[in-house]
């Protein structure tokens, strides 16, 4: 059974700290890393993706990939109350979702 | 113009019965999706089809039933509704092709109770 595991949380950090979110896959094979951003009550959105190892930054935003440990991580520079939402981080073409990690932002 | 659009949001019904969501994308994607997010927000894979054929069937009862009539749409139709069937269905699209990122784009959810 190919699974991903994140910790539910909820991770708490104050504004404009960093907020790291982690993420561990089964499968050897994956190549391609998702993560979602999910409000409470909303759809799902992607945040980023990631198919490298090494590390992709987009804004606030940088995933880091590392096949050989089977770890995909999102951090979340100077965090702001608007990023208090689950993250979701999904593996593979056709995605299997951790079951999230709720970030809370307390200014 | 909603990109991928389900029906009904909500749906509030008693055990024993059936119940369908419809799911409609205009991105011209190839392969359509339900997932099924529970109260602990764990989002599941049901479904996936590609191109109307069905491609992945996970470990679903067969008291659930896709249709895909075309590429655009996937339905969904519950026979015999229980209550562990509550849940937010979503229904999402994505395209398939070497050059595309592999992003979901997800419907608004459909909320199912089950009395």
């Amino acid at each position: 059974q190919k699974e991903v595991e994140q910790n539910s949380g909820p991770l708490s950090v104050p504004e404009g700290a960093i907020a790291s979110l982690n993420c561990t896959y089964s499968d050897r094979g994956s190549q391609s890393f998702f993560w979602y951003r999910q409000y409470s009550g909303k759809s799902p959105e992607l945040i980023m993706f990631i198919y490298s190892n090494g590390d992709k930054e987009d804004g606030r935003f940088t995933a880091q990939l590392n096949k050989a440990s089977q770890y995909v991580s999102l951090l979340i520079r100077d965090s702001q109350p608007s990023d208090s939402a689950t993250y979701l981080c999904a593996v593979n073409y056709i995605p299997t979702f951790g079951r999230g990690t709720s970030l809370i932002v307390h200014p | 113009d909603t990109a991928v659009s389900q029906t009904p949001k909500y749906l509030v019904t008693q055990m024993g019965n059936d119940k369908s969501i419809k799911c409609e994308q205009n991105l011209g994607h190839d392969t359509m999706y339900w997932y099924k997010q529970d109260s602990k927000k764990f989002l599941k894979i049901m479904f996936s089809y590609n191109n109307k054929e069905l491609i992945i069937n996970e470990t679903v009862p067969n008291r659930f039933s896709p249709k895909s009539p075309d590429k655009a749409h996937l339905n969904l139709h519950i026979n015999s509704l229980e209550l562990g069937d509550s849940a937010v269905y979503f229904c999402a699209s994505s395209q398939a092709s070497g050059t595309a990122t592999g992003e979901l784009f997800f419907g608004e959810g459909s909320r199912l109770t089950v009395l």
